[in-house]
């Protein structure tokens, strides 16, 4: 069965820092991985995805992930913080068989201090 | 287009009452699904569907239920609603072409039930 866990359901960081946000999956099949970001009181966008097309992969606002598949993380990187990118951001894992479903994270409260 | 809509976007029941949630999609995707987002637990899967007619039950279905006679919509019916049902509901939309493809979530609806 497929899972995700997200270390650290809150993390601080001050604007112009490093951004890392951390998963880990679990997959008996190869994965696909997914990273959103909600903002407040609005719905879920996709910030990047892994295909099994390359290990790191370039998503919005310069967000960007690595699939180690020896560590079976996909962590979320920024390299520099900006006041806008405070919000929740879940990690999730496609489901096995033959639906679409995703398997989600309990997601990482991001807050950004000036 | 329009994307993912849901309504309403906002409301308050009271135990016992019943209600539908709506949602629409205008990308003439096959895939739809509903979760619901609780504090400190993520996205949990409600109810999918993988086409018109064709409907399945996700990680919580319980009180739940859901028809699907077009390929645009996928209303959410509560049958007798709980206070356990109080929670965050969204809708989700994607095709099936491939295992990578992206889900789109709508708004959301949050629900409170007295």
């Amino acid at each position: 069965a497929q899972s995700v866990t997200q270390l650290g359901s809150h993390v601080s960081v001050s604007e112009g820092a490093l951004v890392l946000l951390r998963c880990n999956y679990s997959s008996s099949v190869p994965p696909y991985l997914f990273w959103y970001v909600q903002y407040p009181n609005q719905g879920l966008q996709l910030l990047l995805k892994y295909t099994s097309a390359a290990t790191l992969v370039k998503g919005i606002n310069g967000f960007e992930a690595e699939f180690k598949k020896s560590e079976t993380s996909f962590h979320l990187t920024k390299p520099s913080a900006h006041m806008s990118d405070a919000a929740e951001y879940f990690c999730a894992v496609r489901g096995g068989g033959a639906t679409n479903k995703l398997i989600f994270g309990t997601g990482t409260l991001l807050a950004v201090q000036p | 287009n329009a994307g993912v809509t849901q309504t309403p976007k906002f409301q308050v029941l009271k135990t016992g009452q019943s209600m539908t949630l709506q949602c629409a999609q205008d990308m003439n995707h096959e895939y739809m699904s509903w979760y619901r987002q609780d504090p400190g637990m993520g996205l949990r899967l409600i109810h999918y569907s993988v086409g018109a007619g064709i409907t399945d039950q996700g990680e919580v279905p319980n009180g739940y239920n859901v028809s699907r006679s077009t390929t645009e919509d996928f209303p959410l019916r509560l049958l007798s609603a709980a206070p356990s049902q109080t929670s965050v509901y969204f809708c989700a939309s994607s095709t099936r072409s491939r295992e990578s493809d992206t889900q789109y979530f709508g708004p959301g609806t949050r629900l409170t039930v007295l």
